[in-house]
């Protein structure tokens, strides 16, 4: 089972270039989401979905966007990067939103020069 | 606003031991979710445990349980006969209302 599939797995860009992410799940899952991990820190989340046709900020949404393509597909999208973006994204998909247990990818390196 | 705490950076345990990582929480909500999960040097996050804080018995799997005090808004981890394979990070995770709130995470170091 594929589960969560999320590319690329590693990517450097330029101050100011646009990226996407692209995240995919085969779980029929309702909900997914968008977190990114510091070095020795915990997951924030930056945006989420709580169902196909919506979107919503979490906690650090600032200089991203996301697109709810389908119910399998979340992108994320970096408009002009900056190195405060330089972070391990990870997607992930729960069942439902609330105390559904959460599936994740296994997170994109990505690193703004 | 809801926290979650995990005031523990690091813990070391001896193979076979027993080991408790400690998380407290709060929140405004009376319904919500508690959760472990594990991530190894890989980065893939694993879920190890999950709480309903309607029930009042603690959740276990395997060589893995909860000391779950909602009064106190306490969720600790205990790993029974611990084993190289559960050094990783480990991170305390609280579903209440409309939000997810992950802890910093607490890295477990297991001595052979």
């Amino acid at each position: 089972n594929a589960g969560v599939t999320q590319t690329p797995k590693f990517q450097v860009l330029k101050t100011g270039q646009s990226m996407t992410l692209q995240c995919a799940q085969d779980m029929n899952h309702n909900s997914m989401y968008w977190y990114r991990q510091d070095p020795g820190m915990g997951l924030r989340l930056i945006y989420y979905s709580a169902s196909e046709g919506t979107t919503d900020k979490g906690e650090v949404p600032n200089g991203y966007n996301v697109s709810r393509l389908n119910k399998r597909e979340f992108s994320l999208r970096l408009e002009s990067a900056a190195p405060s973006q330089t972070s391990v994204y990870f997607c992930a998909s729960s069942r439902g939103y609330t105390g559904n247990t959460i599936y994740f990818g296994e997170g994109s390196w990505l690193t703004v020069v | 606003a809801q926290t979650v705490t995990q005031s523990q950076p690091e813990m070391s345990v001896q193979e076979a031991e027993t080991v408790t990582l400690s998380c407290t929480y709060d929140t405004s909500e009376s319904d919500y979710y508690l959760f472990w999960y594990k991530q190894p040097p890989s980065r893939q996050m694993i879920l190890v445990i999950r709480q309903e804080a309607y029930k009042q018995q603690n959740a276990t799997e395997n060589r893995f349980s909860v000391n779950f005090q909602k009064a106190a808004k306490s969720f600790s981890l205990k790993i029974s006969d611990s084993q190289l394979g559960d050094a990783a990070m480990y991170f305390c995770d609280l579903n209440a209302g409309n939000m997810l709130t992950f802890g910093g995470g607490t890295r477990l170091m297991v001595k052979p």
